[in-house]
């Protein structure tokens, strides 16, 4: 089974700053990789698939790169609504589609 | 707008079953497959299987095999999810989630608000 690690477990930054999160795939899995926002209480919200590509609605302070079995999220500016917990998802093996374990983001 | 819509929460006794429904909308319900995705508390997120909407055909992980049952009623387009013989560590907020595309080789684009499922003797 397809294994995805993120890092850190915990980013600790200052509204206004950037963060920057990572994800790690056991296997390549090409550019089939999904970033996922949730905040306490709520579903999860597509950011990103195809490694890079934006989700509708998703402003431009957040961008993604990556492909193969190392990608990256980086949410430029922080904005108070912006801390939460980010997820990295592959669908390139599956059953099953996996998630990381997440990332908070949390206010400095 | 594409809206996904799950029954309230439940509390169920260990060995008993549950069942979630997900009515959507918005959208062709027969185009887009729908996900079930599992939240232990204070945990992540757990794919839990998939059903094509079409034909009703049906993906489970490995774990869930033997206790897991998706549906769907094309005639409502509602989505169901039922899982037996409860745990305690069944215990979650259960999630449908589409399908951004036909096939499996997609991410899930849009959630249900989720359903809160107690598992407790």
């Amino acid at each position: 089974e397809m294994v995805m690690t993120q890092s850190p477990a915990t980013l600790s930054v200052s509204p206004g700053e950037t963060a920057t999160l990572s994800c790690r795939a056991s296997q390549s899995v090409g550019s089939n990789l999904a970033w996922y926002q949730q905040k306490p209480g709520q579903a999860p919200r597509l950011l990103f698939y195809g490694a890079s590509t934006r989700a509708t609605g998703i402003p431009a302070r957040f961008s993604a790169i990556g492909s193969g079995t190392e990608f990256t999220l980086t949410i430029s500016s922080l904005q108070s609504e912006d801390f939460a917990v980010y997820y990295c998802q592959q669908y390139n093996h599956w059953p099953p589609w996996t998630f990381g374990q997440g990332t908070k983001v949390e206010i400095k | 707008q594409v809206q996904l819509v799950q029954s309230g929460a439940e509390v169920k006794r260990p060995g008993a079953s549950v069942k979630v429904s997900c009515k959507t909308s918005g959208y062709t319900f027969t185009s887009f497959g729908i996900s079930w995705v599992r939240q232990a508390p204070g945990q992540g997120l757990e794919w839990m299987g998939w059903v094509t909407a079409y034909r009703g055909n049906t993906h489970s992980a490995q774990k869930f095999q033997g206790r897991l049952t998706m549906t769907r009623d094309i005639s409502t387009s509602t989505a169901y999810m039922e899982l037996r013989n409860l745990r305690s560590d069944d215990t979650a907020v259960y999630f449908c989630a589409r399908l951004r595309e036909i096939g499996p080789v997609t991410p899930f684009d849009y959630w249900g608000q989720g359903t809160l499922v107690t598992v407790s003797s």
